[in-house]
């Protein structure tokens, strides 16, 4: 299976200020016939199932705020937000989709200082 | 507006059996991988397998295998996980979700895009 690990367990930031969130793979997701990264991130808020913001890495969903990005390749990634608003303080997965069976980050906590 | 809605929450002894369901609407169902994922405290988020409504395939995770069984009835456009004897290491939060790929059941690897609101399954004697 391909383990999937994020950092920080948890992380305050300042309203406004950018929250980095990192998510590496035990191998690489980069499929090198179509050099996608089979990488997607989700938000979730307490009493809420999960929400897809990034599929293939760095391809935002629609209706995700542009404040939010994607980015890395390979088996190193990263989720971006660059100004955070009180309604991003959630829990953020990463997810890949390589191969089966799929699997999780741990989870990255967004509170506000 | 496309939808997956799930059934209640159970409370269940161990050893019982259990169904649970997850209705989708607003998409053909029938072209849609219907996953299941469970989420505890200490585990996080687990991906349990997928069933494709289309043509009843399955692929299940290795690790729940045997444990659990997949299955969908297009008729009614739902999808079920279902256990025939629940032990309490199986309490957990389960959602459905919908892969993002769609069309045929060629691929069953991607993202999930639409999820159901979680069914609580509790099982304690």
């Amino acid at each position: 299976d391909i383990v999937m690990t994020q950092s920080p367990d948890s992380l305050a930031v300042s309203l406004g200020e950018r929250a980095t969130i990192n998510c590496k793979s035990s191998q690489s997701l980069l499929y090198s016939s179509n050099n996608q990264n089979y990488l997607a991130w989700y938000q979730q808020k307490p009493g809420q199932p999960p929400k897809l913001l990034f599929t293939w890495a760095s391809s935002r969903k629609s209706g995700v705020p542009d404040r939010f990005g994607g980015s890395g390749s390979g088996t190193d990634f990263t989720l971006t937000i660059s100004s955070l608003q009180a309604e991003d303080v959630a829990v953020y997965y990463c997810q890949q989709y390589y191969n089966n069976p799929l699997t999780f980050g741990g989870g990255t906590k967004v509170e506000i200082k | 507006e496309v939808q997956l809605v799930q059934s209640g929450a159970e409370v269940k002894k161990p050893g019982e059996s259990l169904k649970i369901s997850c209705q989708g609407s607003g998409y053909t169902f029938t072209n849609f991988w219907i996953g299941w994922v469970r989420q505890t405290p200490g585990k996080g988020l687990e991906w349990m397998g997928i069933g494709y409504p289309g043509d009843s395939n399955t692929r299940y995770n290795p690790s729940f295998q045997g444990q659990v069984t997949i299955s969908a009835d297009k008729s009614v456009s739902t999808a079920y996980l279902q256990w025939s004897s629940l032990k309490a290491s199986d309490t957990a939060m389960y959602y459905c979700a919908r892969l993002v790929y769609s069309g045929s059941s060629r691929r069953s690897n991607d993202a999930f895009d639409i999820w159901g609101q979680g069914t609580m399954v509790t099982v304690s004697s």
